[in-house]
């Protein structure tokens, strides 16, 4: 089965820098995917790791360690824009094809 | 830039009807999926096709659930006779390659009465 744990809510500043973590059991495992979603929107596309180490993207990085099955969504600079749910996906090839499974989502609020 | 688009975007149904829930995915990508999302909970994975068949589906996927690729532009996902339990938002994402970042559409939120 797949397992894929965050936390549920964060709090941050507007201008810090907060790091999501999410941890991760599963079979099969062929890449990290982070997904920002707004209230009532779709999931867009943040980053994706494959290999360990970091991936910096603009004010977004984020980072994959896969012998301890972990990985994090560093934001930088945060603005009120960046108040999302943050979701940690983990790709993997089934018996027939590539799949995503997400976990439950960080509820992120950016505060003045 | 390109983009997934859904319609409806809202539909309101009765329980045991059949709905079709519409997608378009972006023109040059060949793998499609249909997710679906209960409210305030995780998205969760439905069914992956690529190449006029299902590559994969879910638990969730049972015989109620059909989808198809009616022409070179529509991607459908059909429920048979809708439950309450299936009110949920339904997105519908595409890639151009297996593996690659999935696109997902805006989604439909579906209502079953």
């Amino acid at each position: 089965g797949q397992n894929i744990d965050q936390p549920t809510e964060m709090t941050a500043t507007e201008g810090a820098i907060v790091q999501i973590n999410c941890t991760y059991q599963t079979s099969g495992f062929n890449g990290l995917f982070w997904y920002q979603q707004h209230a009532g929107e779709a999931p867009t596309f943040l980053s994706y790791n494959v290999l360990d180490g970091l991936e910096e993207k603009g004010r977004f990085s984020s980072f994959l360690s896969r012998s301890k099955g972990y990985s994090y969504l560093l934001l930088k600079e945060l603005q009120m824009k960046d108040s999302a749910s943050y979701l940690c996906a983990v790709g993997y090839s089934g018996a027939g094809s590539y799949q995503l499974t997400f976990g439950k989502g960080t509820k992120l609020s950016v505060i003045p | 830039e390109p983009e997934v688009t859904q319609t409806p975007s809202h539909q309101v149904t009765q329980m045991g009807q059949e709905v079709i829930l519409r997608c378009v995915p972006i023109s040059n990508h060949l793998y499609f999926y249909w997710y679906r999302q209960i409210l305030g909970q995780k998205v969760e994975f439905l069914v992956s096709f690529y190449n006029n068949e299902i590559s994969e589906k879910s638990e969730i996927f049972d015989d109620q659930f059909s989808v198809e690729r009616p022409d070179g532009s529509n991607f459908t996902l059909k429920i048979r006779s809708t439950k309450l339990e299936d009110s949920a938002m339904y997105f519908c994402a595409s890639t151009t390659g297996d593996g690659n970042e999935q696109f997902f559409g805006p989604g439909t939120r579906l209502t079953v009465l």
